[in-house]
């Protein structure tokens, strides 16, 4: 069945440093959409970034991610850690073009070190 | 802009007992909303998706015998949790959006359920 994939649980890296968090999905529809969002401690998520363009950058607020179909993936990456982007990453994927539905992943949590 | 609205925010509630939360879109139409469970130490699991003006659709595991949702209009989604037991806790979230696959969804803060 459709699937979201997130292989770390938890990385922990200093301020300063470059963030990766990746992402592959499973999906049969050709044309998904893929979202991450963010979680900060005892708030709802939050979207962070959104694609639906193959091999297209997309960015927002320092992160990016760029869609690969031929890989299934969108790995969450930014060139320098903030102490303020520690948080619970998701990365979603939307299957469904009549009643909208996302699939999450388990979850990245990002912990950034001073 | 565009919020949703989601209380109550915590509630406590004896093993056995039911208990009812409510989602309230402000600024846009929520002609979709998500329901969603986060158990402990897990991600969201999707409970159902409402559609307005079609049929409520429960994801494996979810039945509406257990998690009745009402989405009459396009600002307003309730779900009920009937008979809560242990593992029934966790922070319930609904997500409202517009209706198609590449909009974000908009969450409420969440309803965090304990169990007593």
């Amino acid at each position: 069945g459709d699937s979201v994939t997130q292989t770390e649980g938890l990385v922990t890296l200093t301020e300063g440093l470059p963030v990766m968090l990746n992402c592959t999905y499973q999906t049969i529809y050709s044309n998904p959409f893929l979202f991450w969002y963010v979680q900060h401690l005892n708030e709802s998520p939050r979207l962070l970034l959104k694609s639906f363009t193959d091999n297209k950058r997309t960015e927002h607020q320092g992160f990016h991610a760029t869609l690969h179909k031929s890989s299934s993936s969108f790995h969450l990456q930014k060139s320098s850690a903030q102490l303020s982007d520690s948080a619970l990453y998701y990365c979603a994927l939307s299957i469904d073009t009549n009643a909208y539905k996302v699939i999450f992943g388990k979850g990245t949590h990002l912990h950034v070190l001073p | 802009g565009a919020l949703v609205y989601q209380y109550p925010r915590r509630t406590i509630c004896k093993s056995g007992t039911s208990m009812r939360m409510e989602c309230q879109a402000v600024g846009f139409q929520a002609t979709s909303v998500a329901w969603y469970r986060q158990s402990p130490q897990k991600t969201f699991e999707l409970i159902a998706l409402s559609t307005v003006n079609s049929a409520i659709k429960y994801e494996q595991n979810f039945t509406q015998e257990k998690f009745p949702i009402s989405h009459p209009n396009l600002s307003f989604s309730s779900m009920t949790v009937l008979n809560a037991y242990l593992e029934d806790r966790g922070l319930y979230l609904c997500g409202a959006s517009m209706g198609q696959s590449n909009e974000r969804l908009f969450f409420g803060h969440g309803t965090k359920l304990s169990v007593l």
